[in-house]
């Protein structure tokens, strides 16, 4: 079955400072995987998705994640982050024909002025 | 314009209490899903329903019901509301057809925080 870890529960960087939020998938077939962002009392906004099109995937608000078949992995980063990205990160995994999303535990990104 | 929405948004009530949330989508998808966050703010689904039909039903007690009457519109009916039902629950939709991973994107409405007394 189909799984993802997010290390990290919580993140705190210095504004400016370089974002990187971590995700490690299982899967046994090739996973489709995303990056989704939950500002405070909001619903889930989709940051990013892997294709297999490209393993440098980039999404939305400067955020981009880089997928790595050997080490399982599908890290998101943002070069410099702004106190605007202060939110829960979510990473996901689906398989083709799963009609659902399999969540990781979430990190909470804190900005720091 | 809202892509999916939710209402109500916020829902207090009584435990042994019946409720219904209401989920609609305008992006013509055929998919819809129900998720359900916890205070720790674990994401897990509970249903999928496809052009109206149930698809997954992720071990749910049975006081939870949804419904679809159409596959824009997808709602979630409890009963006898217990105190561990207080969560945030979120509607989904995708679209099933066409190539992945666009058909397999799930896209969420902002959630409906229900509380339960």
């Amino acid at each position: 079955a189909q799984s993802v870890t997010q290390l990290g529960s919580h993140v705190s960087v210095s504004e400016g400072a370089l974002v990187l939020l971590r995700c490690n998938y299982s899967s046994s077939v090739p996973p489709y995987l995303f990056w989704y962002v939950q500002y405070p009392n909001q619903g889930l906004q989709l940051l990013l998705k892997y294709t297999s099109a490209a393993t440098l995937v980039k999404g939305i608000n400067g955020f981009e994640a880089e997928f790595k078949k050997s080490e399982t992995s599908f890290h998101l980063t943002k070069p410099s982050a702004h106190m605007s990205d202060a939110a829960e990160y979510f990473c996901a995994v689906s398989i083709q024909g799963a009609q659902k999303l399999v969540f990781g535990q979430g990190t909470r990104l804190t900005i720091n002025p | 314009d809202t892509a999916v929405s939710q209402t109500p948004k916020y829902l207090v009530t009584q435990m042994g209490n019946d409720k219904s949330i209401k989920c609609e989508q305008n992006l013509g998808h055929d998919t819809m899903y129900w998720y359900k966050q916890d205070s720790k703010k674990f994401l897990k689904i509970m249903f999928s329903y496809n052009n109206k039909e149930l698809i997954i039903n992720e071990t749910v007690p049975n006081r939870f019901s949804p419904k679809s009457p159409d596959k824009a519109h997808l709602n979630l009916h409890i009963n006898s509301l217990e105190l561990g039902d207080s969560a945030v629950y979120f509607c989904a939709s995708s679209q099933r057809r066409g190539t992945w991973p666009e058909r397999g994107t799930q896209y969420f409405g902002p959630g409906t925080r229900l509380t339960v007394l």
